[in-house]
């Protein structure tokens, strides 16, 4: 299984709502990331997992809350988000943290109103 | 730190080599340059990644200079399907040793019937 997986796909909530972005790996990577996309610019880092733990915290807004259950799974809770805020948030994993071989979602297209 | 500059654009026809080069001054020593491909609306897919000289795979090859300080990406033979943003990714080390990916603009090729 070579497939890393985002649900859901789209998102509307309201800035006053609490929700979460969920990602799943079944290839054994020991590195998890979330990454924000905003139209016609590039993935942007937000967070990354190394061995379930925080490594790297890209200076995101505490609105933002990243989450390491296991080694499979990686959620990203969202509270009091901003219009700003929507963007395709990628998740993505790979073999380790000095891998730059990696494995990306599909998105969850998020638009904050 | 480590920083990219790629066109942002590029026109190709169907059938026709395409060359995307990527400046990159500042990478690191140990670092590996890596490309990928983004479809609207998909997350980014590895196409190729290289130390130094010249790696080929079924899809593509990357041709790196001694100094390091550029690479190029060549597709071979571009079909409409290979119309996307592909983007280079280098990385930079923070103070306390952890590796963050750092993507390029991206170039957007359009291939042409």
């Amino acid at each position: 299984d070579t497939e890393v997986t985002q649900t859901p796909k789209h998102l509307v909530m309201g800035m006053t709502n609490k929700k979460s972005l969920k990602c799943e790996q079944h290839m054994g990577h020991r590195a998890m990331y979330w990454y924000k996309q905003k139209a016609k610019k590039p993935p942007e880092l937000m967070f990354v997992y190394s061995y379930e733990k925080l490594s790297i915290n890209e200076s995101v807004p505490s609105r933002f809350s990243p989450e390491c259950p296991n080694s499979s799974l990686l959620n990203l809770h969202l509270h009091a988000l901003q219009p700003e805020d929507s963007a395709l948030y990628l998740c993505a994993s790979s073999q380790d943290q000095g891998s730059n071989e990696q494995f990306f979602g599909p998105g969850t297209r998020l638009t904050v109103l | 730190l480590a920083k990219t500059t790629q066109p942002i654009s590029m026109d190709s026809y169907e059938g026709q080599e395409v060359n995307i080069t990527c400046s990159h001054n500042n990478i690191a020593t140990n670092d590996y340059i890596t490309w990928y491909q983004q479809f609207p609306s998909q997350g980014p897919r590895f196409i190729i990644q290289g130390y130094k000289t010249k790696v080929t795979n079924e899809v593509a090859s990357l041709f790196i200079p001694a100094d390091r300080k550029s690479s190029t990406l060549s597709l071979p033979r571009v079909s409409l399907s290979d119309t996307a943003v592909y983007y280079c990714l280098v990385g930079d080390f923070a103070s306390g040793g952890s590796y963050i990916p750092t993507f390029g603009r991206g170039t957007s090729l359009i291939v042409h019937p």
